[in-house]
């Protein structure tokens, strides 16, 4: 399954398979991003992060590529199971030079897993 | 492995009332944030805090805010005068750099203003 921007906000997927999240920045000068997961009623857990200088990286059963070129962040869970059941966030860090650390979060996008 | 506390996990406060919300960072950390999270809405940033001043603060981040770490463990937020906007979860977190490194959340105090 795969979600499409941050105008999409929920994603419905069968347990096992490979669940794709999409998220696009408007910030040319965002250099780097995370994933969040928040489960209900918990704050915002990490997941994976990646640097503007690379376009891909991988963790445990997740995957995150960058395509700077059209300012489009995605997240790939593989084998996704009802654990995985959230709201995702990607967070920017928009503009260093002039805001700092501050992390700019989009609006999340709902993950359900049917077992 | 090592978490962001909160507490408490639930204030239910008047309007007008002043609170004060608790965190205690992760211990190696330096760099300590708030942010706030309305019912249903993504979240925000508030402010960041280094080396005991403010580094940045959002335009949420108003006379009625402000943040202490009064000692060597807690940062506290505290609103002066609450309204019945500032409902919301509020969220602590920390990280042990400036920039490009990830930023540890607690799960929240929920902030109820009647």
């Amino acid at each position: 399954g795969e979600s499409v921007g941050l105008h999409l906000p929920t994603l419905s997927v069968q347990e096992g398979d490979n669940s794709i999240i999409n998220c696009a920045y408007s910030n040319s000068a965002s250099d780097y991003f995370i994933w969040y997961k928040q489960e209900s009623g918990k704050g915002p857990q990490f997941i994976i992060d990646i640097r503007s200088n690379m376009d891909k990286r991988q963790g445990q059963r997740v995957t995150v590529l960058l395509n700077k070129t059209v300012k489009h962040l995605s997240l790939q869970i593989a084998a996704t199971q009802p654990g995985d059941s959230a709201v995702y966030f990607c967070a920017e860090n928009r503009d260093p030079q002039t805001s700092g650390s501050r992390l700019t979060f989009g609006e999340g996008t709902q993950l359900t897993v049917n077992p | 492995e090592p978490e962001v506390t909160q507490t408490p996990s639930h204030q239910v406060t008047q309007m007008g009332q002043e609170v004060i919300l608790r965190c205690v960072p992760i211990s190696n950390h330096l760099y300590f944030y708030w942010y706030r999270q309305i019912l249903g809405q993504k979240v925000e940033f508030l402010v960041s805090f280094y080396n005991n001043e403010i580094s940045e603060k959002s335009e949420i981040f108003d006379d009625q805010f402000s943040v202490e770490r009064p000692d060597g463990s807690n940062f506290t937020l505290k609103i002066r005068s609450t309204k019945l906007e500032d409902s919301a979860m509020y969220f602590c977190a920390s990280s042990g750099g400036y920039s490009n490194q990830p930023q540890h959340f607690g799960d929240g105090t929920r902030l109820s203003i009647l």
